[in-house]
């Protein structure tokens, strides 16, 4: 039981370049969000998703595009990086009932050049 | 919209109790987390309220007042490994999907 995993660890791009990251979880979680945290700025919800084939925006989607064609996973997608992308990504799923709980990927460490 | 009010920086002695305070104002609130986050490691899961009063989990007690739109997380017996962010997390909104994060509270434990 691997729980949240994410792809890459580390990343550097250039400018004008695209990447995708992966996110995976083996606890068959509906729900699944990637979050960028910035010093000072705290967490910031980019995209979520609620179910296989659904996304929804969060608070800072602009810049980003996600999928979840399977369950287990759900993919950031970034078409032309921007230096004001680089950030620490974190990926997390969610167990929804009485012990509700989100549980955190290690997160993707990204800097655009 | 939400707003979520932590204190930036607390610092306490190893051994003592310290009380890291969470108030809110949200629409449709349906539950609060408790994360901790080390430098440079993912957020771990702490604790979740959805009712009214304290909850208790060994050294780490949360406690939440919906009417007052605040929270608290109580820890005790506090360890040089204590030391790290901790994000106050309340739980909003139609079909409650989206935890929207404070900045978080960086305590320092020292010796």
């Amino acid at each position: 039981n691997a729980g949240v995993t994410q792809t890459p660890k580390f990343r550097v791009l250039k400018t004008g370049q695209s990447m995708t990251l992966l996110c995976a979880q083996d606890m068959n979680h509906e729900y699944m969000y990637w979050y960028r945290q910035d010093p000072g700025m705290g967490l910031r919800l980019i995209h979520y998703s609620v179910g296989e084939g659904t996304t929804a925006k969060g608070e800072v989607p602009d810049g980003y595009n996600v999928s979840r064609l399977k369950k287990q996973n759900f993919l950031l997608g970034l078409e032309s990086a921007a230096p004001s992308q680089t950030s620490v990504y974190f990926c997390a799923s969610r167990w929804t009932g009485v012990a509700d709980t989100q549980y955190f990927g290690p997160g993707t460490r990204l800097t655009v050049l | 919209g939400q707003n979520i009010d932590q204190p930036t920086e607390m610092t306490a002695t190893e051994g003592a109790i310290v009380q890291i305070n969470c108030t809110y104002q949200t629409s449709g609130f349906n539950g609060l987390f408790w994360y901790q986050q080390h430098a440079g490691e993912a957020p771990t899961f702490l604790s979740y309220n959805v009712l009214d009063g304290l909850e208790e989990k060994g050294r780490f007690s949360s406690f939440l007042s919906r009417s007052k739109g605040y929270s608290y997380l109580l820890l005790k017996e506090l360890q040089m490994k204590d030391s790290a962010s901790y994000l106050c997390a309340p739980l909003s909104g139609a079909g409650s999907y989206q935890l929207t994060f404070g900045k978080g509270t960086k305590l320092s434990v020292i010796p």
